[in-house]
Protein backbone atom coordinates (compact mmCIF):
# COMPACT_ATOMS: atom_id res chain seq x y z
CA UNK A 1 0.00 0.00 0.00
CA UNK A 2 1.01 3.43 -0.79
CA UNK A 3 1.90 5.60 2.46
CA UNK A 4 2.38 9.59 2.77
CA UNK A 5 4.55 10.87 5.44
CA UNK A 6 4.89 14.59 6.50
CA UNK A 7 7.08 14.53 8.56
CA UNK A 8 6.49 18.29 10.05
CA UNK A 9 3.44 18.13 12.54
CA UNK A 10 3.49 22.56 12.46
CA UNK A 11 5.66 24.77 11.00
CA UNK A 12 5.86 28.62 10.99
CA UNK A 13 7.00 31.45 8.87
CA UNK A 14 6.92 35.29 9.10
CA UNK A 15 5.47 37.39 6.72
CA UNK A 16 7.41 37.80 3.01
CA UNK A 17 9.92 35.18 4.39
CA UNK A 18 10.36 31.67 2.33
CA UNK A 19 9.27 28.30 3.99
CA UNK A 20 9.54 24.39 2.74
CA UNK A 21 7.09 22.01 3.86
CA UNK A 22 8.33 18.17 3.16
CA UNK A 23 6.34 15.05 2.18
CA UNK A 24 7.76 11.40 1.91
CA UNK A 25 5.63 9.03 -0.11
CA UNK A 26 6.35 5.15 -0.68
CA UNK A 27 5.72 3.64 -3.52
CA UNK A 28 7.12 0.61 -5.98
CA UNK A 29 4.94 2.45 -9.41
CA UNK A 30 6.80 4.93 -11.85
CA UNK A 31 4.01 6.28 -12.95
CA UNK A 32 1.80 8.38 -10.32
CA UNK A 33 0.37 12.06 -9.07
CA UNK A 34 1.14 14.02 -6.15
CA UNK A 35 -0.85 16.81 -5.02
CA UNK A 36 -0.50 19.80 -2.26
CA UNK A 37 -3.89 20.65 -0.52
CA UNK A 38 -3.93 23.75 1.57
CA UNK A 39 -6.97 23.90 4.51
CA UNK A 40 -7.71 27.13 5.64
CA UNK A 41 -9.53 27.27 8.74
CA UNK A 42 -12.83 27.87 6.11
CA UNK A 43 -12.54 23.90 6.10
CA UNK A 44 -12.21 23.55 2.10
CA UNK A 45 -9.54 21.55 0.51
CA UNK A 46 -8.05 23.74 -2.42
CA UNK A 47 -5.45 22.20 -4.75
CA UNK A 48 -2.23 23.87 -4.77
CA UNK A 49 0.40 22.15 -6.98
CA UNK A 50 0.24 19.41 -9.26
CA UNK A 51 3.10 17.09 -9.99
CA UNK A 52 3.16 14.00 -12.76
CA UNK A 53 5.75 11.65 -11.70
CA UNK A 54 6.69 11.15 -15.40
CA UNK A 55 7.30 14.87 -15.42
CA UNK A 56 11.27 15.71 -14.52
CA UNK A 57 10.36 19.79 -14.64
CA UNK A 58 9.43 20.46 -11.44
CA UNK A 59 5.76 22.41 -11.15
CA UNK A 60 5.51 25.64 -10.30
CA UNK A 61 2.35 28.02 -9.26
CA UNK A 62 3.12 31.67 -8.89
CA UNK A 63 4.75 31.75 -4.99
CA UNK A 64 4.59 28.05 -4.62
CA UNK A 65 6.72 25.52 -6.17
CA UNK A 66 7.80 21.82 -5.45
CA UNK A 67 10.71 19.93 -5.43
CA UNK A 68 10.27 16.59 -6.49
CA UNK A 69 12.98 14.11 -5.94
CA UNK A 70 11.43 10.83 -7.38
CA UNK A 71 14.24 8.17 -6.74
CA UNK A 72 14.67 9.64 -2.88
CA UNK A 73 10.28 9.42 -3.41
CA UNK A 74 10.08 13.27 -2.08
CA UNK A 75 8.07 15.69 -2.74
CA UNK A 76 8.48 19.42 -1.07
CA UNK A 77 6.67 22.56 -0.88
CA UNK A 78 8.47 25.41 -1.02
CA UNK A 79 6.40 28.95 -0.36
CA UNK A 80 7.97 31.95 -1.35
CA UNK A 81 6.96 35.67 -0.14
CA UNK A 82 4.79 34.53 2.39
CA UNK A 83 1.64 35.97 2.91
CA UNK A 84 -1.01 36.04 6.05
CA UNK A 85 -3.33 34.23 3.98
CA UNK A 86 -0.92 31.32 3.28
CA UNK A 87 -2.04 30.05 6.91
CA UNK A 88 -3.23 26.88 6.80
CA UNK A 89 -3.11 23.24 7.18
CA UNK A 90 -1.32 21.37 3.81
CA UNK A 91 -1.69 18.13 2.92
CA UNK A 92 0.43 15.95 0.84
CA UNK A 93 -1.47 13.35 -1.42
CA UNK A 94 -0.56 10.38 -3.71
CA UNK A 95 -2.68 8.81 -6.28
CA UNK A 96 -1.93 6.35 -9.31
CA UNK A 97 -3.98 5.06 -11.93
CA UNK A 98 -7.46 4.15 -10.61
CA UNK A 99 -6.97 4.70 -7.45
CA UNK A 100 -8.14 7.22 -5.10
CA UNK A 101 -6.33 9.99 -3.45
CA UNK A 102 -3.83 9.03 -0.14
CA UNK A 103 -3.45 12.00 2.07
CA UNK A 104 -0.83 12.46 4.52
CA UNK A 105 -1.33 13.65 7.94
CA UNK A 106 -0.90 17.29 7.41
CA UNK A 107 1.81 20.00 8.26
CA UNK A 108 0.17 23.26 10.23
CA UNK A 109 1.39 26.17 8.95
CA UNK A 110 1.07 29.75 10.70
CA UNK A 111 2.20 32.66 9.48
CA UNK A 112 3.76 35.31 11.78
CA UNK A 113 3.34 39.24 10.76
CA UNK B 1 -18.29 26.70 -12.45
CA UNK B 2 -15.98 25.17 -10.85
CA UNK B 3 -17.31 24.19 -7.29
CA UNK B 4 -18.63 21.68 -5.51
CA UNK B 5 -21.96 22.71 -2.64
CA UNK B 6 -22.39 20.86 0.38
CA UNK B 7 -25.56 21.17 2.42
CA UNK B 8 -26.18 21.66 5.14
CA UNK B 9 -22.75 23.14 6.74
CA UNK B 10 -23.60 22.03 10.06
CA UNK B 11 -25.96 19.72 11.43
CA UNK B 12 -26.39 18.61 15.09
CA UNK B 13 -28.79 15.40 15.28
CA UNK B 14 -29.57 12.91 17.62
CA UNK B 15 -28.71 9.26 17.64
CA UNK B 16 -31.88 7.97 17.08
CA UNK B 17 -32.48 10.88 13.70
CA UNK B 18 -32.32 9.94 10.16
CA UNK B 19 -30.58 13.00 8.52
CA UNK B 20 -29.17 12.86 4.57
CA UNK B 21 -25.81 15.32 3.81
CA UNK B 22 -26.14 16.80 0.43
CA UNK B 23 -23.66 17.57 -2.72
CA UNK B 24 -24.02 18.54 -5.58
CA UNK B 25 -21.73 19.56 -8.97
CA UNK B 26 -21.92 20.60 -12.29
CA UNK B 27 -18.64 20.33 -14.00
CA UNK B 28 -19.48 17.30 -16.08
CA UNK B 29 -17.17 15.29 -13.54
CA UNK B 30 -17.94 11.19 -13.23
CA UNK B 31 -16.15 10.71 -10.14
CA UNK B 32 -17.47 11.78 -6.50
CA UNK B 33 -16.22 10.88 -3.42
CA UNK B 34 -17.14 11.23 0.76
CA UNK B 35 -14.34 11.60 3.04
CA UNK B 36 -14.79 11.48 6.59
CA UNK B 37 -12.34 13.90 8.27
CA UNK B 38 -11.58 13.75 12.28
CA UNK B 39 -10.26 17.54 13.75
CA UNK B 40 -6.47 17.67 13.10
CA UNK B 41 -6.51 14.65 11.21
CA UNK B 42 -6.10 14.17 7.13
CA UNK B 43 -9.69 13.01 5.35
CA UNK B 44 -10.14 9.13 5.50
CA UNK B 45 -12.28 7.92 2.16
CA UNK B 46 -15.74 6.64 3.02
CA UNK B 47 -17.07 5.68 -0.43
CA UNK B 48 -16.05 6.45 -4.28
CA UNK B 49 -18.84 6.65 -7.35
CA UNK B 50 -17.39 6.19 -10.80
CA UNK B 51 -19.90 7.27 -13.14
CA UNK B 52 -22.63 6.75 -10.80
CA UNK B 53 -22.41 3.16 -9.69
CA UNK B 54 -20.66 2.41 -6.11
CA UNK B 55 -16.64 2.08 -6.86
CA UNK B 56 -15.17 1.89 -3.17
CA UNK B 57 -16.95 1.42 0.29
CA UNK B 58 -13.90 1.66 2.47
CA UNK B 59 -15.26 -0.74 5.24
CA UNK B 60 -17.81 1.83 6.58
CA UNK B 61 -19.97 1.31 9.00
CA UNK B 62 -23.92 0.39 7.57
CA UNK B 63 -25.31 3.81 9.44
CA UNK B 64 -23.81 5.64 6.72
CA UNK B 65 -25.70 4.52 3.73
CA UNK B 66 -24.46 6.51 -0.11
CA UNK B 67 -26.56 7.67 -2.99
CA UNK B 68 -25.70 8.94 -6.31
CA UNK B 69 -29.01 9.63 -8.11
CA UNK B 70 -27.51 11.41 -11.50
CA UNK B 71 -24.28 12.52 -12.38
CA UNK B 72 -24.76 15.63 -10.65
CA UNK B 73 -25.81 15.15 -7.01
CA UNK B 74 -24.23 12.38 -4.32
CA UNK B 75 -26.12 12.09 -0.90
CA UNK B 76 -25.23 10.68 2.41
CA UNK B 77 -27.71 9.41 4.38
CA UNK B 78 -27.25 9.00 7.98
CA UNK B 79 -29.19 6.83 10.11
CA UNK B 80 -28.41 6.07 13.85
CA UNK B 81 -25.28 7.32 14.17
CA UNK B 82 -22.84 7.17 17.45
CA UNK B 83 -21.37 10.39 18.91
CA UNK B 84 -17.64 8.80 17.49
CA UNK B 85 -19.23 9.89 14.14
CA UNK B 86 -19.07 13.39 14.79
CA UNK B 87 -16.60 15.00 12.36
CA UNK B 88 -15.93 16.92 8.90
CA UNK B 89 -17.74 15.12 6.15
CA UNK B 90 -16.53 16.23 2.91
CA UNK B 91 -17.39 16.11 -1.06
CA UNK B 92 -15.15 15.89 -3.70
CA UNK B 93 -15.65 15.19 -7.41
CA UNK B 94 -12.88 14.78 -10.34
CA UNK B 95 -13.11 14.08 -14.18
CA UNK B 96 -12.94 10.76 -13.78
CA UNK B 97 -11.31 8.03 -10.95
CA UNK B 98 -7.85 7.59 -13.12
CA UNK B 99 -4.94 9.24 -13.37
CA UNK B 100 -3.90 12.78 -12.19
CA UNK B 101 -7.25 14.52 -12.11
CA UNK B 102 -7.21 16.38 -9.01
CA UNK B 103 -10.19 16.48 -7.15
CA UNK B 104 -12.49 19.52 -6.05
CA UNK B 105 -13.67 19.53 -2.43
CA UNK B 106 -16.80 21.00 -1.13
CA UNK B 107 -16.46 23.23 2.34
CA UNK B 108 -17.79 20.24 4.16
CA UNK B 109 -20.65 19.77 6.82
CA UNK B 110 -19.68 19.67 10.38
CA UNK B 111 -21.19 17.03 11.60
CA UNK B 112 -22.17 16.56 15.58
CA UNK B 113 -23.89 13.35 17.08
CA UNK B 114 -25.64 13.95 20.31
Amino acid sequence: AQTVTQSQPEMSVQEAETVTLSCTYDTSESDYYLFWYKQPPSRQMILVIRQEAYKQQNATENRFSVNFQKAAKSFSLKISDSQLGDAAMYFCAYRRGANDMRFGAGTRLTVKP
Amino acid sequence: DTEVTQTPKHLVMGMTNKKSLKCEQHMGHRAMYWYKQKAKKPPELMFVYSYEKLSINESVPSRFSPECPNSSLLNLHLHALQPEDSALYLCASSQRRQGGTEAFFGQGTRLTVV
